[in-house]
Order: structure tokens, then sequence, then C-alpha cells
């Protein structure tokens, strides 16, 4: 196991709606990145948190937004859901600072269904 | 620029035999080329990862051979498993790491 974890695990919700997800990295590391996995590809990179500050983003809209907390949590929340959203949405944790040698420990995803 | 290539799609190996993947990438300012393993209902797992100042590293049965002027790199999993039966992901990113490229990914099975 990683250590990292997320909730919840699935989710369903309907077109137009809001959504948050949550993630808890491992204790200490100040790095957390989130990422889409629709099925049958490789995650996409939505945006990268480092202490509390987002660090990099990806090519998704301003509806997908973010928050990290100093207790090593995080939220992704999506506005308006349109059906494309629907995918699995993992979280990973790596130590701080922000650099490509540090190994980012992935979560077990949270699953989203779009109706 | 920003993809990754990645082939091939699937591949199905037997017991004790060599599983390669390949990959390609366009933008010379990657620096960082991991492989990545998800089961099915997990979160990908690093398996092992290059830095283009070396043409080869290898980690137990896991080798991953880099070609910098061909913008290429592979992953060779030798005495292949049916355990290695998983999805493969190669990956790249830039110095900052704050942009992360996976490739679509190589479900491999290994037949016992």
């Amino acid at each position: 196991e990683t250590g990292v974890t997320q909730s919840p695990t699935h989710l369903i919700k309907t077109r137009g709606q809001q959504v948050t997800l949550r993630c808890s990295s491992q204790s200490g590391h100040n790095t957390v990145s989130w990422y889409q996995q629709a099925l049958g590809q490789g995650p996409q990179f939505i945006f990268q948190y480092y202490r509390e500050e987002e660090n990099g983003r990806g090519n998704f809209p301003p509806r997908f937004s973010g928050l990290q907390f100093p207790n090593y949590s995080s939220e992704l929340n999506v506005n308006a859901l349109e059906l494309d959203d629907s995918a699995l949405y993992l979280c990973a944790s790596s130590s701080g600072p922000a650099s490509s040698t540090d190994t980012q420990y992935f979560g077990p995803g949270t699953r989203l269904t779009v109706l | 620029q920003q993809q990754v290539k990645q082939s091939p799609q699937s591949l199905i190996v037997q017991k004790g035999g060599i599983s390669i993947i390949n990959c390609a990438y366009e933008n010379t300012a990657f620096d960082y080329f991991p492989w990545y393993q998800q089961f099915p209902g997990k979160g990908p797992a690093l398996l092992i990862a290059i830095r283009p100042d070396v043409s080869e590293k290898k980690e137990g049965r896991f080798t991953i051979s880099f070609n910098k002027s061909a913008k290429q790199f592979s992953l060779h999993i030798m005495d292949s498993q049916p355990g290695d039966s998983a999805t493969y992901f190669c990956a790249a990113t830039d110095n900052y790491g704050q942009n992360f490229v996976f490739g679509p990914g190589t479900r491999l099975s290994v037949l016992p």
C-alpha cells in the first residue's frame, strides 16, 4: 500500500452538478498532483499543489479546481459536470519540494460517473 | 509536442518470455522518464525510471533502454511471470516535474 487514500471510492452524479473528491497524502509529503484517467487511457495531469499553492496545471478548464490543506489532505472540485468528466480520478503525493526526481505515490482513485 | 506515444496497445507473452514495450516522445525538454505498473482497481505504481544521461538502467528483471537521439525509450521485462500481468504506462516530465505526460498504456498478459 502507498499510504495515499482517496474518498469516495465510487460516485454517481448528474450533468451540471458539482463534485468534491478527497485525497489524504502520505505524512510529510508536501506535493499532491491530481490526474484524470479515462477508461483504457493513461492518466492526464490536471494540476499540482505544493504547500497549499497551485504549482502547475494541465490542459483542464477552470471548473476543475483544487485545495491542499496543512494536514496533508487535499480536494479536487469539479463544477458544472459534463458527461466526459466520467473517469477515474487519481491523486498522487510526493515529498517536497516538487521535483521530477521525487517518486509519486498514487492512491487507488475515485471512479466518477456522470449521467 | 506534449504527447508520449506507446506501443503495442496489448501484449501476450508466455511465462519466461521477454516483454518489450516501446515509447516515443517529441518534447526535448523532457528529462525524466518513469514507467508505471497498474493493476485493476489500483493506482499506478512506479516501476523504474531513467534520465537521458544514461542509455540503460536495470532493476531486477526490468530494464529501460533509452535512445536520446531517436527520442525513444523502452521497457524490457525478462523472464515474464503471470504476476506481471498488468497495464504498463510510460511517462515523461521536464525538470520541474509539474506536468507528467503519460502514454496510453500497454495491457500485458503473461500466460502460465
